[in-house]
């Protein structure tokens, strides 16, 4: 079935070092992907989104790379922070819907001193 | 200040009895969404709204109703609230379906526990 996953619950990182969250997804339509932040006790926020015409979109310290032949999306952070911590979801839609956002179950990401 | 507001914050109910969580966003948006999120299973899509008077299902719209009366308010409602509706509710908006472009702006959240 169409799914969107991430590959492990938990991440631990230390302060300083590169983070890399990983997501797969399983729906070939999917058009559109888009990594969201959610800090203890708010709403998820935006990151940084990418389409299916792209590998690979650079933000302010965060990279999101796309593969589409192993449909693989991954988040990278660079030089982690102590404000980095949070649960860390993917999202996509398909070509067909553009009112339907899937979400994983999210990564929960702890940065060590 | 742009936002999506949410009330409650926090809801502590008996089963049966009838509530409204209230949605408003102050960003001129035509999309709004109610998700609920759930340990491990991430945010699940209720209920949308592509406009004014215009509603559709999400994943698991079950036991939840929703009015898009005024383009800045979308309140969700549960008539008869159940043990199963014990999670943490998010509303958000965009300016343009969820699709680039189309940034989803969320509120804070609603914690909702259904005795």
């Amino acid at each position: 079935g169409e799914s969107v996953g991430l590959h492990l619950p938990t991440l631990s990182v230390q302060e300083g070092d590169n983070s890399i969250i990983n997501c797969a997804y399983s729906n070939s339509a999917s058009d559109y992907f888009i990594w969201y932040k959610q800090e203890s006790g708010k709403g998820p926020q935006f990151i940084i989104d990418i389409r299916s015409n792209m590998d690979k979109r650079q933000g302010q310290r965060v990279t999101v790379l796309l593969n589409k032949t192993v449909k693989h999306l991954s988040l990278q952070i660079a030089a982690t922070q102590p404000g980095d911590s949070a649960v860390y979801f993917c999202a996509e839609k398909t070509r067909y819907d553009d009112y339907k956002l899937s979400f994983g179950a999210g990564t929960t990401v702890t940065v060590r001193a | 200040e742009a936002q999506v507001t949410q009330n409650p914050r926090y809801l502590i109910t008996v089963t049966g009895k009838k509530l409204t969580v209230t949605c408003s966003q102050n960003m001129n948006h035509e999309y709004m969404s109610w998700y609920r999120q759930d340990p491990g299973l991430g945010l699940r899509q209720i209920y949308y709204s592509m406009n004014v008077e215009v509603t559709d299902k999400g994943d698991v719209p079950e036991g939840y109703k929703v009015s898009r009366k005024e383009k800045r308010n979308f309140p969700l409602i549960l008539e008869s609230p159940s043990p199963n509706q014990t999670s943490l509710y998010f509303c958000a908006s965009s300016l343009k379906g969820q699709g680039a472009p189309g940034e989803l702006f969320f509120g804070e959240g609603s914690r909702l526990t259904v005795l």
